[in-house]
């Protein structure tokens, strides 16, 4: 297993602001991969963050709204640009580790961001 | 893209009884997962079942897997208050590393 960690934990926002989200692990990871849980709904995935690379979006998600870095191995940010009160969600990261087994993955604790 | 679809979607026991969720999914998958989230937290990875299992347990756990049927089945037996939390099955994507989510069972145990 892993110790993955995000900063912050939570925030409250102003609406038109943007926030950055930190995800540390400790391990050495192969993938990692940022998803956002609407209140009371299950995960969506935003992206795949790439090492040195522009991230891979999914259906439904942009670099301008959300910009993702992944400067090394254990490390990416996930900013979330000009919020909106429809982007209260938790924002969680994830990784597959290296030599895991093949798609099981391990989540941080996640980041609740309200937008007023 | 295909989704573990769940259900129940509420389930609530009392403490000792045993839970049954099922999931169902639309295509072939490599995998299947299973995952417990407490209130507003992170997941956390329960078991895995490949698609050439039937039968997998862990604890409390017993999963199941019917590939014909596409669907799996998590069991969590003598539930205790602190099994309530929310549940998802996940499936992989074949041919990529990305995990799709149902939409969870979120279960009560009451003590």
């Amino acid at each position: 297993s892993a110790v993955i960690s995000q900063k912050p934990s939570r925030d409250i926002c102003q609406r038109g602001t943007s926030l950055t989200i930190q995800c540390q692990v400790d391990s050495q990871v192969t993938m990692m991969f940022w998803y956002r849980q609407q209140p009371g709904q299950s995960l969506t995935l935003i992206a795949t963050a790439n090492q040195g690379s522009e991230a891979t979006y999914e259906s439904g998600f942009v670099i301008d709204k959300f910009p993702i870095s992944r400067p090394n191995l254990t490390f990416s940010t996930l900013t979330v640009s000009n919020m909106s009160p429809e982007d209260s969600s938790i924002y969680l990261c994830s990784v597959l580790l290296a030599g895991s087994s093949y798609n099981e993955q391990f989540f941080g604790p996640g980041t609740r961001l309200t937008v007023l | 893209s295909q989704q573990g679809e769940e259900d129940p979607q509420a389930l609530s026991i009392q403490e000792g009884e045993n839970a049954t969720m099922n999931c169902s999914y639309k295509t072939s998958i490599n995998n299947l997962q299973w995952y417990r989230q407490n209130s507003g937290r992170g997941l956390v990875h329960l078991i895995l079942i490949r698609s050439n299992e039937r039968e997998k347990h862990s604890g409390r756990l017993r999963v199941t897997l019917d590939t014909s049927k596409k669907s799996s089945s998590l069991l969590i037996t003598a539930s205790r208050a602190a099994d309530t939390a929310s549940y998802f099955c996940a499936t992989d994507d074949t041919g990529g590393f990305k995990t799709i989510f149902g939409a969870g069972t979120r279960l009560f145990v009451k003590a």
